[in-house]
């Protein structure tokens, strides 16, 4: 079946822009999840989604990003006014199921990401 | 504070050989499942391997096994009979009931032909 997709691959905008990214999780799944992942660096959680919960939105770096879910399936993830520091690549997962305390159905599979630079 | 150590940056192996990707992790979670993803040059994320805290055996997926040594808070990734398309990024992960994944900074593994 279809991967986690993600859209753009790539985007270059200007510092003070806002930019939008779109995350298509795997059919079926309940969880979806933010990373971000700086040039030569581990993920960095942003924020998570599971069903119809508030998001925990803990990883979230300052109030210029936010996140939403639309009817359970694509997220957007929007950072406002962008600065350099914001520039990563940004990945989307999907689970199962979130919340079982470290079950298999917490296997996240990840979308390609989509590659920021903030010029 | 939970956390998963990754501590050797970079590793050489030969093809055909077997190598072994520490980690060791920290929680006081009962229940967490720990995992690790291959990140090749394209960027993607692959998951390759899962482990329960509860599980008693091992896990193993074909080329991949799990050393899990839960005293020690160790999860070892032992890559048998390496090829050249191992080479990449090794990261480890741990979830727990908060559902996130929190990752190690990861090992860059090249095979060596």
């Amino acid at each position: 079946g279809a991967g986690v997709s993600q859209s753009p691959s790539n985007k270059v905008t200007e510092k003070g822009k806002d930019v939008e990214l779109r995350c298509d999780p795997i059919s079926g799944h309940t969880a979806l999840y933010w990373y971000r992942q700086s040039l030569g660096q581990g993920l960095e959680f942003l924020i998570y989604f599971q069903g119809n919960s508030a998001p925990d939105k803990s990883g979230l770096p300052s109030d210029r990003f936010s996140a939403e879910r639309t009817g359970g399936s694509v997220s957007t993830l929007t950072i406002q006014r962008t600065q350099q520091e914001d520039s990563a690549v940004y990945l989307c997962a999907s689970s199962q199921q979130s919340g079982l305390a470290g079950g298999p159905g917490e296997t996240q599979y990840f979308g390609p990401g989509t590659r920021l630079l903030v010029l | 504070a939970q956390k998963i150590t990754q501590t050797q940056p970079g590793m050489f192996v030969q093809e055909k050989e077997a190598v072994t990707l520490d980690c060791t992790y920290d929680t006081s979670d009962p229940s967490y499942g720990l995992f690790w993803y291959k990140q090749p040059s394209s960027g993607e994320m692959i998951f390759l391997i899962y482990q329960g805290s509860y599980d008693q055996q091992n896990a193993t997926e074909g080329r991949y096994s799990l050393n899990f040594q839960k005293a020690r808070k160790s999860a070892n990734l032992v890559i048998s009979a390496s090829q050249l398309g191992d080479s990449a990024m090794y990261f480890c992960a741990m979830s727990n009931q908060g559902g996130k994944l929190i990752f190690g900074q990861g090992t860059e593994l090249s095979v060596k032909p």
